[in-house]
């Protein structure tokens, strides 16, 4: 079955340290891969997406076809980044629907 | 300026009442979706739309219907037969790969 598993649900880091926001998926076929974000009060909105190999705010994330793994990394937390993210494939040729993990809150403190 | 919009913002309903949800975008985006956001439980799919008058079941669509007469609208119906409606509902569009979301509804059954 096609999942996606975000193992923690509130990770919390102090200001300056590394960030690492795990996301493992199990997908029969070849699955694009994003990370989304919600900051308070916002809409929830595209961080980045594994094809665009993009450094966005900071963060990266490398597929990891052999862990089957979209881990998202920073190596130094900042207290904007303090939101909900949410790990999310596409199955490729399954209609662009979006399945979403269960989602990690990171807390940044000072 | 473009975008995806949702009203109402706070919806309360009867036990028993039929609800509808709108979600309207001038993206030009032709498909559609909507999501239940759950505390613990993520983000999970109700029902897409990859075109105008066509929409498919996501994983949760008991005791909900939509439609998609028109480009821009996809509403969502909440029946009685939804035995836990009361949650936050998001509406996204697309157009490839890229989400846009819209800023949500909160239900709650009274």
């Amino acid at each position: 079955a096609q999942r996606v598993t975000q193992p923690e649900k509130l990770l919390s880091v102090f200001k300056g340290a590394p960030v690492e926001l795990k996301c493992n998926y199990s997908y029969s076929g070849s699955p694009e891969l994003f990370w989304y974000v919600q900051y308070s009060r916002q809409r929830l909105q595209l961080l980045l997406r594994h094809i665009s190999r993009e450094s966005i705010k900071g963060f990266t994330a490398d597929l990891n076809k052999g862990e089957t793994s979209f881990h998202l990394k920073k190596p130094f937390a900042q207290e904007e980044d303090s939101a909900m993210y949410y790990c999310a494939p596409i199955l490729t040729g399954g209609g662009n629907k979006l399945t979403f993990g269960t989602g990690t809150q990171l807390k940044v403190e000072l | 300026d473009g975008g995806i919009t949702q009203s109402p913002k706070y919806l309360f309903r009867k036990e028993g009442q039929n609800v509808t949800l709108s979600c309207e975008q001038n993206l030009n985006h032709d498909a559609m979706y909507w999501y239940r956001q759950d505390p613990g439980q993520g983000l999970r799919l109700i029902y897409y739309s990859q075109i105008v008058n066509d929409f498919q079941k996501g994983d949760i669509a008991e005791g909900y219907s939509v439609s998609r007469e028109k480009k821009e609208s996809f509403p969502l119906t909440v029946t009685s037969a939804q035995k836990n409606p009361t949650a936050f509902y998001l509406c996204a569009s697309s157009l490839d790969y890229g989400y846009t979301f819209g800023s949500g509804t909160r239900l709650t059954v009274v």
